[in-house]
């Protein structure tokens, strides 16, 4: 009965390979977000996502595209790795849009592109 | 661009000792939060304090949030060593049409047995 769960955990791939990270929460929520952890613990928000419409999509490359099929879920697609985009990224989710209510993260997928 | 700054960036302490850390932000406020981060896994959401509220209490946790200083404090009691984590400090403000949350960079707190 996880809140909020991602897959896969650990994901090591080369440059130039597409990869895909599913997010699923089941705890009701209207909002899902994607954020990027740097190994500076550095915690930035990619894209936010209310009732399956994109609110938020702050500066990311367009070699990142999520795709939310429905409420549950928030899919991230990556284009094209670069040795940049290896670090840890969390979806969350919240009751409401961003800011006002607390999140709920799930455990993180490490990226790694060697 | 970055909105909180966690002080201090490393903090070790002694099981039973108390630790406090900080946040100061740069722009205006709806909200701010904490959470906690073990090592290897997804933040936890700790507590929210209002713009217009000066502190709130939840366990052992004390937050104190100051506007006019920009700047908030996070205070753990009678620390355990499960307390160990990053500890993160997060401000709500708008972002365009809508509002999202902005981390800081974190607290690595370490307490030892």
């Amino acid at each position: 009965d996880t809140a909020v769960s991602q897959t896969p955990k650990y994901l090591v791939t080369q440059m130039g390979n597409d990869k895909s990270i599913k997010c699923e929460q089941n705890l009701g929520h209207d909002t899902m977000y994607w954020y990027k952890q740097d190994s500076k613990k550095f915690l930035k928000i990619m894209f936010s996502y209310n009732n399956k419409e994109l609110i938020i999509n702050e500066t990311v490359p367009n070699r990142f595209s999520p795709k939310s099929p429905d409420k549950a879920h928030l899919n991230l697609h990556i284009n094209s790795l670069e040795l940049g985009d290896s670090a840890v990224y969390f979806c969350a989710s919240s009751q409401g849009v961003g800011g006002e209510y607390e999140q709920y993260f799930g455990p993180g997928t490490r990226l790694t592109v060697t | 661009s970055q909105q909180g700054e966690e002080d201090p960036q490393a903090l070790s302490i002694q099981e039973g000792e108390n630790a406090t850390m900080n946040c100061s932000y740069k722009t205006s406020i709806n909200n701010l939060q904490w959470y906690r981060q073990n090592s290897g896994r997804g933040l936890v959401h700790l507590i929210l304090i209002r713009s217009n509220e000066r502190e709130k209490h939840s366990g052992r946790l004390r937050v104190t949030l100051d506007t006019s200083k920009k700047s908030s404090s996070l205070l753990i009691t009678a620390s355990r060593a499960a307390d160990t984590a990053s500890y993160f400090c997060a401000t709500s403000r708008y972002s365009g049409s809508a509002r999202q949350l902005t981390f800081g960079s974190g607290t690595q707190l370490t307490v030892l047995p």
